[in-house]
């Protein structure tokens, strides 16, 4: 069993829908939990970056994080076309490596 | 700001040969990766550099070596290529702090494709 799982997808939603993306994970060391959004042949780029349990938004994305359910999840609020991308979780516990999921594949259609 | 730069963009080899995948960052960070991304494993770490002067081997370092060549620069060496190494490379940089990670900034990848 992988540390991390993630749905590959591909997700499709139409423009406008409310967009949840999930992980779960094994390690109960995991402590810093973050989202990358992937465009196709680029590089991974941050988009969320929390630490613990809880909550936290930038404008249209939210990241919550479940540790007693070893839980995570990016909910992307009015998506548009422009969020057509692979989204990546990637966590890490004290350690200095971070471990990604597989990614999850999103188009919004128009 | 050029960030993280990778070269080769791309580079196909025949098994057998060798090749070196450079690296180079000017955030200043004192830590660099080298990741593998294949369809439906992810992004998998094969080697990194908490800070110049140490590497240590990640989830798949078979295969492959790596330079710290300054805090700058990190290079991957594949030294007898294999089809199983065709895969995208991409190296990230961050900034540790009390042994932990920040974010990493990753560059825009190289595609190796071993015939």
């Amino acid at each position: 069993q992988k540390e991390v799982e993630q749905d590959p997808g591909p997700l499709s939603v139409p423009e406008g829908a409310i967009v949840s993306l999930n992980c779960t994970y094994s390690n109960s060391a995991f402590q810093y939990f973050m989202w990358y959004r992937q465009y196709s042949r680029k590089g991974p780029e941050l988009l969320m970056y929390t630490y613990s349990s809880g909550n936290k938004e930038d404008g249209r994305f939210t990241a919550q994080v479940d540790k007693s359910s070893k839980y995570i999840s990016l909910f992307i609020r009015d998506s548009q076309p422009s969020d057509s991308a692979t989204y990546l979780c990637a966590m890490s516990g004290t350690a200095s490596k971070l471990t990604f999921g597989t990614g999850t594949r999103l188009q919004v259609t128009l | 700001n050029a960030g993280v730069t990778q070269t080769p963009k791309f580079q196909v080899l025949k098994t057998g040969q060798s090749m070196t995948l450079q690296c180079a960052q000017d955030m200043n960070h004192n830590s660099m990766y080298w990741y593998r991304q294949d369809p439906g494993m992810g992004l998998r770490l094969i080697y990194y550099s908490a800070s110049e002067g140490t590497t240590d081997k990640g989830e798949v370092p078979n295969g492959y070596n790596v330079s710290r060549l300054n805090k700058r620069e990190f290079s991957l060496r594949l030294e007898s290529a294999a089809p199983s190494q065709t895969s995208v490379y991409f190296c990230a940089s961050s900034l540790m702090d009390r042994g932990r990670t920040g974010e990493l900034f990753f560059g825009e990848g190289s595609r190796l494709t071993v015939l």
